[in-house]
């Protein structure tokens, strides 16, 4: 079974452009949520897509925006980039059973770097 | 407002010996589950163990147990007789029921260091 896939796995962008990451969850999974990782803040989450709704978001500002799509592959956007927007953001899917937590399973990351 | 603590910064031991990584959390969710995950330099957080509120049966698999206590808001993570390629950092996570199951609230990690 393949695991949840993320591309591209390293990414270089200049200040002011915009990036658009993708994900692919487990097959069967329904549930894509997004984590920022910094050696700063370290792992926040940002948001949780489910049956292609946003259904619950980090506290991020309004340049970081996801959607997902009908086939559960999610893509996150990040406009006018910032320096401290360089980081591993990380995707995870999940099979999520209603009301219940199932685990969540991580890709690899995009490694985001902004000059 | 949830809160994991993971107060080890970096932990260093010898292969063969047992460490354990303490994990301490704050959540005013009745109904909530806890969650370690393992970092290699990869980058992949790889799933090790899940446990809900209700459920604070220790659990064992292979050379990894953990031991929930409620009474403490611990859930803490040993590895007996480490070895080399358990290296890696070592996250602990919750999530709650009224703040979104699947929104997972990390601690700052643990780094283990294993040496041969």
């Amino acid at each position: 079974k393949a695991g949840v896939t993320q591309t591209p796995r390293y990414l270089i962008k200049t200040r002011g452009q915009q990036v658009t990451l993708s994900c692919s969850p487990i097959s069967g999974h329904r549930s894509v949520s997004w984590y920022q990782q910094t050696p700063g803040q370290g792992l926040q989450f940002l948001f949780e897509y489910f049956s292609e709704t946003q259904r619950n978001k980090g506290n991020f500002p309004g340049r970081f925006s996801g959607r997902q799509f009908s086939n559960s592959r999610s893509e996150m956007n990040v406009s006018t980039l910032e320096l401290g927007d360089s980081a591993l953001y990380l995707c995870a899917s999940s099979w999520d059973r209603g009301s219940l937590n199932t685990e969540a399973f991580f890709g690899q990351g995009t490694r985001l770097t902004v000059v | 407002a949830q809160k994991v603590t993971q107060a080890q910064t970096e932990i260093s031991v010898v292969e063969k010996e047992d460490v354990t990584l303490d994990c301490v959390y704050e959540t005013r969710d009745t109904t909530y589950y806890l969650f370690w995950y393992k970092q290699p330099p990869s980058g992949e957080l790889v799933f090790l163990i899940r446990r809900n509120s209700f459920d604070e049966q220790n659990e064992i698999s292979g050379r990894y147990s953990w031991n929930f206590q409620k009474s403490t808001s611990s859930f803490n993570f040993t590895i007996t007789a480490s070895q080399v390629v358990d290296s890696a950092v070592y996250f602990c996570a919750l999530s709650g029921m009224n703040t979104g199951f699947q929104k997972l609230v990390f601690g700052t990690g643990t780094r283990l260091l294993v040496s041969p």
